[in-house]
Protein backbone atom coordinates (compact mmCIF):
# COMPACT_ATOMS: atom_id res chain seq x y z
CA UNK A 1 0.00 0.00 0.00
CA UNK A 2 1.36 3.40 -0.83
CA UNK A 3 2.05 5.72 2.73
CA UNK A 4 3.83 8.34 3.62
CA UNK A 5 5.79 8.17 6.44
CA UNK A 6 6.72 11.22 9.14
CA UNK A 7 8.63 9.41 12.07
CA UNK A 8 9.24 12.29 14.43
CA UNK A 9 6.01 13.70 15.92
CA UNK A 10 7.85 16.37 17.98
CA UNK A 11 10.94 18.25 16.39
CA UNK A 12 12.10 21.14 19.11
CA UNK A 13 15.18 23.43 18.13
CA UNK A 14 16.59 26.96 19.26
CA UNK A 15 16.41 29.89 16.37
CA UNK A 16 19.30 29.69 13.88
CA UNK A 17 19.79 25.97 14.30
CA UNK A 18 19.39 23.96 11.07
CA UNK A 19 16.33 21.63 11.04
CA UNK A 20 15.00 18.51 8.94
CA UNK A 21 11.60 17.04 8.80
CA UNK A 22 11.52 13.49 7.37
CA UNK A 23 9.14 12.06 5.44
CA UNK A 24 9.98 8.70 3.74
CA UNK A 25 7.18 7.02 1.36
CA UNK A 26 6.87 3.57 0.28
CA UNK A 27 5.84 3.48 -3.54
CA UNK A 28 7.58 2.38 -6.60
CA UNK A 29 6.85 4.62 -9.69
CA UNK A 30 7.29 8.62 -9.23
CA UNK A 31 4.98 10.06 -6.83
CA UNK A 32 3.89 13.65 -6.73
CA UNK A 33 5.14 15.03 -2.86
CA UNK A 34 4.52 18.19 -1.19
CA UNK A 35 4.73 19.55 2.22
CA UNK A 36 2.16 21.25 3.95
CA UNK A 37 2.23 23.42 6.92
CA UNK A 38 -0.43 24.59 9.64
CA UNK A 39 0.89 27.06 11.65
CA UNK A 40 -1.36 28.25 14.78
CA UNK A 41 -4.59 29.39 14.56
CA UNK A 42 -4.29 29.48 10.48
CA UNK A 43 -5.45 26.77 7.96
CA UNK A 44 -3.97 24.29 6.61
CA UNK A 45 -1.51 25.88 3.14
CA UNK A 46 0.77 24.05 0.33
CA UNK A 47 4.28 25.05 1.69
CA UNK A 48 6.29 23.56 -1.56
CA UNK A 49 5.65 20.76 -3.70
CA UNK A 50 8.75 19.34 -5.36
CA UNK A 51 7.44 19.67 -8.59
CA UNK A 52 8.18 23.06 -8.00
CA UNK A 53 11.65 22.60 -6.97
CA UNK A 54 11.18 26.23 -5.03
CA UNK A 55 12.47 27.49 -1.99
CA UNK A 56 9.50 29.04 0.16
CA UNK A 57 10.16 31.19 3.84
CA UNK A 58 13.35 29.32 3.49
CA UNK A 59 12.60 25.74 3.22
CA UNK A 60 13.87 23.61 0.71
CA UNK A 61 12.96 19.54 0.18
CA UNK A 62 14.73 16.96 -2.38
CA UNK A 63 13.63 14.15 -3.63
CA UNK A 64 15.83 10.95 -3.27
CA UNK A 65 14.12 8.31 -5.37
CA UNK A 66 16.78 5.98 -4.12
CA UNK A 67 16.00 6.53 -0.45
CA UNK A 68 12.04 7.34 -1.40
CA UNK A 69 12.50 10.42 0.96
CA UNK A 70 11.57 14.29 0.66
CA UNK A 71 12.74 15.72 3.76
CA UNK A 72 12.15 19.10 4.08
CA UNK A 73 15.14 21.62 5.16
CA UNK A 74 16.64 24.94 6.52
CA UNK A 75 19.35 25.95 7.61
CA UNK A 76 18.24 28.37 10.01
CA UNK A 77 15.37 27.99 11.88
CA UNK A 78 12.86 31.16 12.92
CA UNK A 79 10.71 31.19 15.59
CA UNK A 80 7.84 32.29 13.09
CA UNK A 81 8.47 28.59 11.78
CA UNK A 82 6.79 27.12 14.35
CA UNK A 83 4.00 25.20 13.28
CA UNK A 84 2.54 21.45 11.93
CA UNK A 85 4.05 20.33 9.13
CA UNK A 86 2.87 17.28 7.10
CA UNK A 87 4.23 15.52 4.28
CA UNK A 88 1.70 14.71 1.43
CA UNK A 89 2.41 11.94 -1.37
CA UNK A 90 -0.01 11.44 -4.61
CA UNK A 91 0.67 8.61 -6.82
CA UNK A 92 -0.06 8.70 -10.61
CA UNK A 93 -3.55 7.28 -10.47
CA UNK A 94 -4.45 9.57 -7.42
CA UNK A 95 -6.11 12.64 -7.41
CA UNK A 96 -6.09 13.27 -4.09
CA UNK A 97 -3.06 13.07 -1.44
CA UNK A 98 -2.27 10.78 0.76
CA UNK A 99 -0.92 12.86 4.35
CA UNK A 100 1.36 11.58 7.08
CA UNK A 101 0.93 12.36 10.40
CA UNK A 102 2.71 15.52 10.84
CA UNK A 103 5.46 16.68 13.00
CA UNK A 104 5.36 19.56 15.49
CA UNK A 105 7.94 21.68 14.82
CA UNK A 106 8.78 24.43 17.81
CA UNK A 107 11.61 26.86 17.76
CA UNK A 108 12.83 28.29 20.87
CA UNK A 109 14.36 31.69 21.09
CA UNK B 1 -10.98 34.55 -5.53
CA UNK B 2 -12.58 33.86 -2.19
CA UNK B 3 -11.25 31.06 -0.22
CA UNK B 4 -12.44 27.64 1.18
CA UNK B 5 -15.58 28.15 3.54
CA UNK B 6 -17.01 25.68 6.17
CA UNK B 7 -20.01 26.12 8.21
CA UNK B 8 -20.75 26.11 11.12
CA UNK B 9 -16.96 26.74 12.58
CA UNK B 10 -17.92 25.02 16.00
CA UNK B 11 -20.59 22.60 16.57
CA UNK B 12 -21.04 20.90 19.76
CA UNK B 13 -24.05 17.52 20.23
CA UNK B 14 -24.36 14.69 22.41
CA UNK B 15 -23.88 11.09 21.38
CA UNK B 16 -26.22 9.46 19.36
CA UNK B 17 -26.96 12.60 17.32
CA UNK B 18 -26.47 13.32 14.13
CA UNK B 19 -24.95 16.23 12.45
CA UNK B 20 -24.16 17.96 9.12
CA UNK B 21 -21.42 20.12 8.07
CA UNK B 22 -20.97 22.33 4.96
CA UNK B 23 -18.21 22.95 2.74
CA UNK B 24 -18.23 25.83 0.34
CA UNK B 25 -15.15 25.22 -2.87
CA UNK B 26 -12.99 28.12 -4.36
CA UNK B 27 -15.14 29.39 -7.34
CA UNK B 28 -14.27 27.05 -10.05
CA UNK B 29 -13.23 24.09 -7.87
CA UNK B 30 -14.90 20.24 -9.25
CA UNK B 31 -12.94 18.45 -6.41
CA UNK B 32 -13.94 18.55 -2.76
CA UNK B 33 -12.24 16.21 -0.08
CA UNK B 34 -12.74 15.75 3.73
CA UNK B 35 -10.71 15.09 6.00
CA UNK B 36 -10.94 14.00 10.19
CA UNK B 37 -7.93 15.69 12.13
CA UNK B 38 -7.23 14.82 15.66
CA UNK B 39 -3.81 15.27 17.50
CA UNK B 40 -3.54 11.20 17.91
CA UNK B 41 -3.85 10.34 14.20
CA UNK B 42 -3.39 13.50 12.58
CA UNK B 43 -5.18 14.05 8.88
CA UNK B 44 -7.29 11.15 7.76
CA UNK B 45 -9.17 11.07 4.72
CA UNK B 46 -12.98 10.58 4.94
CA UNK B 47 -13.75 11.02 1.08
CA UNK B 48 -13.87 12.98 -2.13
CA UNK B 49 -16.33 14.40 -4.57
CA UNK B 50 -15.73 15.19 -8.08
CA UNK B 51 -18.79 16.35 -10.66
CA UNK B 52 -21.12 15.46 -7.43
CA UNK B 53 -19.88 11.68 -7.67
CA UNK B 54 -18.09 10.52 -4.87
CA UNK B 55 -14.51 9.29 -6.55
CA UNK B 56 -12.52 8.41 -3.53
CA UNK B 57 -13.20 7.04 -0.17
CA UNK B 58 -11.43 6.40 2.87
CA UNK B 59 -11.75 3.73 5.37
CA UNK B 60 -14.62 5.00 8.06
CA UNK B 61 -17.67 3.65 8.70
CA UNK B 62 -20.84 4.20 7.00
CA UNK B 63 -21.95 6.42 9.19
CA UNK B 64 -19.77 8.80 7.58
CA UNK B 65 -21.37 9.92 4.43
CA UNK B 66 -21.32 13.20 2.04
CA UNK B 67 -22.93 14.61 -1.29
CA UNK B 68 -21.71 17.43 -3.76
CA UNK B 69 -24.55 19.65 -5.01
CA UNK B 70 -23.95 21.19 -8.86
CA UNK B 71 -22.60 23.96 -7.76
CA UNK B 72 -19.75 22.36 -6.23
CA UNK B 73 -20.86 22.31 -2.67
CA UNK B 74 -20.24 20.22 -0.20
CA UNK B 75 -22.07 18.38 2.52
CA UNK B 76 -21.31 15.54 5.15
CA UNK B 77 -23.18 13.99 7.39
CA UNK B 78 -22.01 12.21 10.50
CA UNK B 79 -25.08 9.73 11.77
CA UNK B 80 -24.93 8.15 15.39
CA UNK B 81 -22.64 10.17 16.57
CA UNK B 82 -20.10 8.60 19.02
CA UNK B 83 -17.45 10.22 21.23
CA UNK B 84 -14.49 9.47 19.03
CA UNK B 85 -15.86 11.56 16.65
CA UNK B 86 -14.64 14.85 18.25
CA UNK B 87 -12.67 15.97 15.70
CA UNK B 88 -11.75 19.22 13.73
CA UNK B 89 -13.09 18.19 10.02
CA UNK B 90 -11.62 19.97 7.13
CA UNK B 91 -12.79 20.48 3.75
CA UNK B 92 -10.42 21.34 0.62
CA UNK B 93 -11.12 21.54 -3.12
CA UNK B 94 -9.30 21.34 -6.14
CA UNK B 95 -9.28 21.85 -9.82
CA UNK B 96 -9.79 17.97 -9.43
CA UNK B 97 -8.30 17.65 -12.70
CA UNK B 98 -5.21 15.85 -12.29
CA UNK B 99 -2.31 15.20 -10.46
CA UNK B 100 0.14 17.67 -8.35
CA UNK B 101 -3.32 19.77 -7.77
CA UNK B 102 -2.72 21.91 -4.87
CA UNK B 103 -5.30 21.68 -1.99
CA UNK B 104 -6.66 24.43 -0.54
CA UNK B 105 -8.14 23.74 3.18
CA UNK B 106 -10.82 25.46 4.80
CA UNK B 107 -10.71 26.65 8.46
CA UNK B 108 -11.91 23.62 9.72
CA UNK B 109 -15.73 22.69 11.48
CA UNK B 110 -14.75 22.08 15.44
CA UNK B 111 -17.36 18.99 16.20
CA UNK B 112 -17.63 18.09 20.03
CA UNK B 113 -19.79 15.18 20.96
CA UNK B 114 -20.40 15.03 24.38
Amino acid sequence: AQRVTQPEKLLSVFKGAPVELKCNYSYSGSPELFWYVQYSRQRLQLLLRHISRESIKGFTADLNKGETSFHLKKPFAQEEDSAMYYCAFQSGGSYIPTFGRGTSLIVHP
Amino acid sequence: KAGVTQTPRYLIKTRGQQVTLSCSPISGHRSVSWYQQTPGQGLQFLFEYFSETQRNKGNFPGRFSGRQFSNSRSEMNVSTLELGDSALYLCASSLGAGVADTQYFGPGTRLTVL
